[in-house]
């Protein structure tokens, strides 16, 4: 058990251009989240999976923003068209229900649009 | 859909007093409750949590905390801090409808002075 790996950690990208983050969840926790968390907040739910099933998007999700989980294991956020307001560290957690809920996360990547 | 406040968004205290952080949630739904810290540049550890049973929970680090369902709290607690607890702290809920999405306050940050 190696935790939640996340890659890259630090990402800076001029406005405009699309961004790509990893996550590579606990080998055996079926469900993985993605969370944005910007300076001074609390981290905000964005969307998560069941297997490679995506079951919820926040509204924070706008069109820009994509996620997908083709096989079950790791996880990839896209973000197109980036924005300065898209500065904001993305965290990324994985659970096994039958665990009792506990979220384990990631180091987390850091994006600054600039 | 629930909400979290975390009343205080800073805490100094010197090093071997006791504190407490405080956390009210909102909820129309059972609720599970949680309590994370986060270190500079790091994503986020369970401190504790409560899904059932016994009111008061400890957690790892000397930390405990109590659920009060009539006032709809769940205060985090340490008898003597360290400086090394200087970081962080989130309370988070989560609802009961197999959801596991963390709904998270804005956050306390605990400044232990020498």
């Amino acid at each position: 058990d190696t935790g939640v790996s996340q890659d890259p950690r630090h990402k800076i990208t001029k406005r405009g251009q699309n961004v790509t983050f990893r996550c590579d969840p606990i080998s055996e926790h079926n469900r993985l989240y993605w969370y944005r968390q910007t300076l001074g907040q609390g981290p905000e739910f964005l969307t998560y999976f069941q297997n490679e099933a995506q079951l919820e998007k926040s509204r924070l999700l706008s069109d820009r923003f994509s996620a997908e989980r083709p096989k079950g294991s790791f996880s990839t956020l896209e973000i197109q068209r980036t924005e300065q307001g898209d500065s904001a560290m993305y965290l990324c957690a994985s659970i096994n229900p039958g665990q009792n809920y506990e979220q384990y996360f990631g180091p987390g990547t850091r994006l600054t649009v600039t | 859909a629930q909400s979290v406040t975390q009343l205080d968004s800073q805490v100094p205290v010197f090093e071997e007093a006791p504190v407490e952080l405080r956390c009210n949630y909102s909820s129309s739904v059972s609720v599970y409750l949680f309590w994370y810290v986060q270190y500079p540049n790091q994503g986020l550890q369970l401190l504790l949590k409560y899904l059932s049973g016994s009111t008061l929970v400890k957690g790892i680090n000397g930390f405990e905390a109590e659920f009060n369902k009539s006032q709809t709290s769940f205060h985090l607690r340490k008898p003597s801090v360290h400086i090394s607890d200087t970081a962080e702290y989130f309370c988070a809920v989560s609802d009961r409808l197999n959801t596991g999405k963390l709904i998270f306050g804005q956050g306390t940050t605990l400044q232990v002075k020498p």
